[in-house]
């Protein structure tokens, strides 16, 4: 168990419509990251945040954002969602922005 | 164009066997990472390193800054180690590049 969480663990939706994923950082780390692993894409950075701020951005498409709240927790916002889409979605975290990264469970994603 | 290559992309090996999985990147990084993907998904970092070598139980992660190289070693294999074997640099910035992958299975 790397300390971090993600919900939902599975999601299937229709296309078009909207969802948003959720990931909670182990205790202490200020930096969250989002990535996406589609089948033919293999892995992909998508964006960073560090203690509330963006701090890099990687392919993440314009109907995707992202945020993180005061408490650290993240959320990555997925909207007009097509069927490529589909894909694990994981979020990791860590102390700062060049440390070990934790990975969480991911989220499941299935655009119907 | 900052690029990760792993390989082989396939290996099966019988159980016992000392297993090596080689990454090589395009330009000069910060650290190199090594993640491991279970069957059911699941991502494990096992190793980050900027030089050097690291050792965790039967795993053992080399990197040859110079050569831009980097190998993960597995001795007395078992088939609990079959999974996917992912390498990631980090070019300078904080972003992290994946190679493909290497998946491994050992038969017992």
């Amino acid at each position: 168990d790397s300390g971090v969480t993600q919900t939902p663990k599975h999601l299937i939706t229709a296309t078009g419509q909207r969802v948003t994923l959720r990931c909670s950082p182990r205790s202490g780390d200020l930096s969250v990251y989002w990535y996406q692993q589609s089948l033919d894409q293999g892995l992909q950075f998508l964006i960073q945040y560090y203690n509330g701020e963006e701090r890099a951005k990687g392919n993440i498409l314009e109907r995707f954002s992202a945020q993180q709240f005061p408490d650290l927790h993240s959320e990555l916002n997925l909207s007009s969602l097509e069927l490529g889409d589909s894909a694990l979605y994981f979020c990791a975290s860590s102390v700062g922005g060049m440390n070990e990264q934790y990975f969480g469970p991911g989220t499941r994603l299935t655009v119907t | 164009k900052n690029e990760v290559e792993q390989s082989p992309q396939n290996l099966t090996a019988q159980e016992g066997e000392f297993i090596t999985i080689n990454c090589s990147y395009s330009v000069g990084i910060s650290a190199l990472h090594w993640l491991q993907q279970h069957p059911g998904g699941g991502i494990v970092s096992l190793f980050m390193l900027s030089s050097g070598k690291k050792k965790h139980g039967r795993l053992i992660a080399t990197i040859n800054i110079q050569e831009k190289h980097s190998s993960l070693h597995i001795t007395a294999s078992h088939p609990r180690d079959s999974a996917v074997y992912i390498c990631a640099v980090r070019f300078g910035n904080e972003k992290l590049t994946f190679g493909t992958g290497t998946r491994l299975t050992i038969i017992p």
